[in-house]
């Protein structure tokens, strides 16, 4: 299947930094890429959608200007959590689209997570 | 928009036993309903799915049915392992759009 790889898998950061959290789609291309926020025992909270060169579509009740999100090629898209503070601390989880086969026929995969700890 | 409610939160069954997990969704446009298994602190994996145009679809001890009419899904795990427990996801996409949306997860927890 699909590989989608996440950097870094951990990261530990102060209280007003910005950390930046990459999304690689390794085999195939992602026109769209999602970008998801976990917390524990929770399920996957959509945060927003990235197409490759276009702006990126939020999901409400996410600040934009708070996590930015890239989307320049085709396997890779980044989001930058700005200011960030220790209630952003999580698991955030991206995911690609592959390519569509038939009709909307095409599968989602998943990167294996990043924890940021804001302290 | 559409809202997945997914059940139970947790399950424990065991070993040998099967598992079902179901989910209902409330928009009658969605016509794809993948399932991911979640270990701790791993990504979800899909493990099967089902598109509207069919009622049930299976690999090996997994199988997921599909009931338009009223709008629910379920899973069946059977013959169940140890390494089936995790958490597991439903999520339902409407026909045309990018996003999945995912139901709140059940827990499954297999004694051996």
């Amino acid at each position: 299947g699909a590989v989608v790889s996440q950097h870094p898998s951990r990261v530990i950061c102060k209280s007003g930094t910005s950390v930046k959290i990459e999304c690689r789609s390794l085999d195939f291309q992602a026109t769209t890429m999602f970008w998801y926020r976990q917390f524990p025992k929770k399920s996957l909270m959509l945060m927003a959608t990235s197409n490759e060169g276009s702006k990126a579509t939020y999901e409400q009740g996410v600040e934009k200007d708070k996590f930015l999100i890239n989307h320049a090629s085709l396997t890779l898209s980044t989001l930058t959590v700005t200011s960030a503070h220790p209630e952003d601390s999580s698991f955030y989880i991206c995911s690609a689209r592959d390519t569509p086969r038939g009709a909307g026929a095409y599968e989602q995969y998943f990167g294996p997570g990043t924890r940021l700890t804001v302290t | 928009g559409e809202n997945v409610e997914q059940h139970p939160s947790t399950l424990s069954v065991q070993e040998g036993d099967s598992a079902v997990i179901k989910c209902t969704y409330s928009d009658s446009a969605s016509n794809y309903f993948p399932w991911y298994k979640q270990e701790l602190g791993k990504r979800p994996q899909l493990i099967i799915d089902i598109r509207s145009n069919v009622g049930e679809k299976k690999d090996q001890r997994i199988a997921v049915t599909l009931n338009k009419t009223a709008k629910h899904f379920s899973l069946h795990i059977t013959e169940t392992q140890p390494e089936d427990s995790a958490v597991y996801f439903c999520a339902a996409r409407l026909q045309g759009a990018q996003k999945l949306v995912f139901g709140q997860g059940t827990r499954l927890t297999i004694n051996p």
